[in-house]
């Protein structure tokens, strides 16, 4: 069965280094999306992608946050120079198309980011 | 708050015994989706319910859905220890990105 994949599983850094996370969604979806969730808090959304641009993001994907799909299967989820509070796991997700009538997102197992 | 309130919040029970989990929101929906959680892992995707279906099965799970209460319950009957997790509901956002918006999430832990 396909699966979303994602590497690292966990990644360690230094606050103010760059991270870049990546993620290979299943070969014929559309749309992609990074959530991110902080240990014991609920998920959140932090941007969609589709049509290789943003669709939407959210408050917390500020500028220190970019995304990119630089090939036909990898999407990556970059933050510039890491804080404290990045520290979270971060899903990526992807979804065949939105308009179905199942529309399921697929998420992948998650890379933990620590930053010390 | 747009996001799905979830309850209860953390839920201790016997291997057996079937576990209820319930979810509110606050604005129109096209569907509900429940999600699981294993301590430490990915989301695995449970079961989706339109907004025209009032009830929804799955193995042994059953899912609710009151539009008029804008709320939906998640049925574990005979649960097991495997069934210890977290589970959440989630709904699309308005903006029409396909982007989920997730409870809090009720943590089920089924002993053995």
């Amino acid at each position: 069965e396909p699966e979303v994949t994602q590497t690292p599983s966990h990644q360690v850094t230094q606050m103010g280094q760059e991270v870049i996370l990546r993620c290979v969604p299943i070969s014929n979806h559309l749309y992609f999306y990074w959530y991110r969730q902080i240990l014991g808090q609920k998920v959140e959304f932090l941007v969609s992608f589709y049509n290789n641009e943003i669709s939407e993001k959210s408050e917390i994907f500020d500028d220190q946050f970019s995304v990119e799909r630089p090939d036909g299967s990898n999407f990556t989820l970059k933050i510039r120079s890491t804080k404290l509070e990045d520290s979270a796991m971060y899903f990526c997700a992807s979804l065949r198309r939105r308009h179905s009538d199942y529309n399921e997102q697929f998420f992948g197992p998650g890379t933990r980011l620590t930053v010390l | 708050s747009q996001q799905g309130e979830e309850d209860p919040q953390a839920l201790s029970i016997q291997e057996g015994e079937n576990a209820t989990m319930n979810c509110s929101y606050k604005t129109s929906i096209n569907n509900l989706q429940w999600y699981r959680q294993n301590s430490g892992r990915g989301l695995v995707h449970l079961i989706l319910i339109r907004s025209n279906e009032r009830e929804k099965h799955s193995g042994r799970l059953r899912v609710t859905l009151d539009t008029s209460k804008k709320s939906s319950s998640l049925l574990i009957t005979a649960s097991r220890a495997a069934d210890t997790a977290s589970y959440f509901c989630a709904r699309h956002g308005s903006s029409n990105t396909g982007k989920l918006i997730f409870g809090q999430g009720t943590t089920l832990q089924v002993k053995p």
